[in-house]
């Protein structure tokens, strides 16, 4: 079946510095996709929705300059959290949405620890 | 808005018994609903969902679902639980091409 990309499962960096996500499509273009954001033992929460070669939707209360999200080819979209403070600290999980068929499929995660 | 509820933070069940996992939701529109499981420090796994055509949904690993429209429900059941089936478990909902709104998440715990 079709699969997503998350790299790196594991990221442990320093408060301050910036961490970079990526979210690939490995089998599959994908027009379109999502950042989710997951707390310990909470649901999911949308960050942004992605669009190759433009700029991506922030949701209400996601700063767009702190969540950088480039989706710039058709199998790529990367999150870059800038200046990482601990509260930064999460897990975030991407999805990608099939061209055509429009199935929805979700990467294994990033979990992000900032010291 | 849409939104999904899964009114119970746990569900507790012995290995063989039916289970169930409870899931209601509000849109305005054709609802399409999923069923995602998560297991520790992984991502979603897709189980099952309703787009259209019969109530009930099979899925993978035995669940199964049942569309309610009248009561605006997405249950997801299994006949037989096992103790490999513990894990986080996600309802969400969309319309169109809007994005996945998820619920809270239910974690089962399959006792042996």
């Amino acid at each position: 079946g079709a699969v997503v990309s998350q790299h790196p499962s594991r990221v442990i960096c320093k408060s301050g510095t910036s961490v970079k996500i990526e979210c690939r499509s490995l089998d599959f273009q994908a027009t379109t996709m999502f950042w989710y954001r997951q707390f310990p033992k909470q649901s999911l929460m949308l960050m942004a929705t992605s669009n190759e070669g433009s700029k991506a939707t922030y949701e209400q209360g996601v700063e767009k300059d702190k969540f950088l999200i480039n989706h710039a080819s058709l199998t790529l979209s990367t999150l870059t959290v800038t200046s990482a403070h601990p509260e930064d600290s999460s897990f975030y999980i991407c999805s990608a949405r099939a061209q055509g068929s429009g199935e929805l499929f979700f990467g294994e995660g990033s979990r992000l620890t900032v010291l | 808005a849409q939104s999904v509820a899964q009114p119970e933070d746990q569900v507790n069940v012995a290995e063989g018994n039916p289970l169930t996992v409870k899931c209601t939701y509000s849109v305005s529109g054709n609802p399409y609903l999923f069923w995602y499981v998560q297991y520790p420090n992984r991502g979603l796994q897709f189980l099952l969902k309703y787009i259209t055509g019969d109530n009930l949904v099979k899925g993978s690993y035995g669940f199964e679902a049942e569309f309610n429209k009248s009561q605006t429900s997405f249950h997801l059941k299994k006949p037989s639980a096992l103790v490999s089936d513990s894990a986080l478990y996600f309802c969400a909902v969309r319309t169109g091409n809007t994005p996945l709104v998820f619920g809270k998440g239910t974690r089962l715990s399959v006792i042996a």
